[in-house]
């Protein structure tokens, strides 16, 4: 079965500039989460969405930062203008909401802002 | 609000030992309760959950975990510890009342040595 799959891998880009991260979660799963992992603040929720709406967007730093889910197979997560320190590791993860279920996630992208 | 402690920022252990991880949590409602593990430029994997039932949870690669209600933990175990458990090792809690948001710990590095 295909994963959670995250594109890129890593993205190195210059202050300023936009930057748009792309997840395709496990077909079927009807939640899908955004987290941002740090050596100093660690894994932090971002967003999530249920069935492609917004439920908590608490965790968005500012509105740099936007993420959208305009079908059940396919998220982004932007940040316009980005800075250094937007450098991160982003993750997208996917579940499903029936029962108690565990978050599957991608592999990450690798964020580098000079 | 919910909220997760794993006292031990790293975790050493030689190769053939019994591991512990440490985890705490704090949920005003009934908790489920999971592990997760997370390799290098990796995305974090699910180990096991605890939702109710027998305090003692098996998960993958031969890990368990042990539901302490009074304790409010939920530390994760092995009988005997490979050079290949060496990772980070991730708790999360999710209060049954409160949706679909997990709070993860900050974390413990495992190093198995040979």
């Amino acid at each position: 079965d295909a994963g959670v799959i995250q594109s890129p891998r890593h993205e190195v880009t210059e202050m300023g500039q936009e930057v748009t991260l792309r997840c395709k979660p496990i077909s079927g799963h009807d939640y899908l989460f955004w987290y941002r992992q740090t050596m100093m603040r660690g894994l932090e929720l971002l967003i999530y969405f249920n069935n492609n709406v917004p439920i908590d967007d608490s965790g968005m730093p500012e509105d740099r930062f936007s993420a959208k889910m305009p079908n059940a197979s396919f998220s982004t997560l932007k940040i316009q203008p980005s800075e250094p320190r937007d450098s991160a590791v982003y993750f997208c993860a996917s579940s499903l909401g029936t029962g108690v279920q565990p978050q599957h996630f991608g592999d990450g992208t690798r964020l580098s802002i000079l | 609000a919910q909220s997760v402690a794993q006292p031990e920022d790293q975790v050493n252990v030689a190769e053939g030992n019994p591991l512990t991880v440490k985890c705490t949590y704090s949920v005003s409602g009934n908790p489920y309760l999971f592990w997760y593990v997370q390799y290098p430029n990796r995305g974090l994997q699910f180990l096991l959950k605890y939702i109710t039932g027998d305090n003692l949870v098996k998960g993958s690669y031969g890990f368990e975990a042990e539901f302490n209600k009074s304790q409010t933990s939920f530390h994760l175990k092995k009988p005997s510890a490979l050079v290949s458990d060496s990772a980070l090792y991730f708790c999360a809690v999710r209060d049954m009342n409160y949706g679909q948001n997990f709070v993860f710990g900050p974390g413990t590095r495992l190093s198995v040595l040979p």
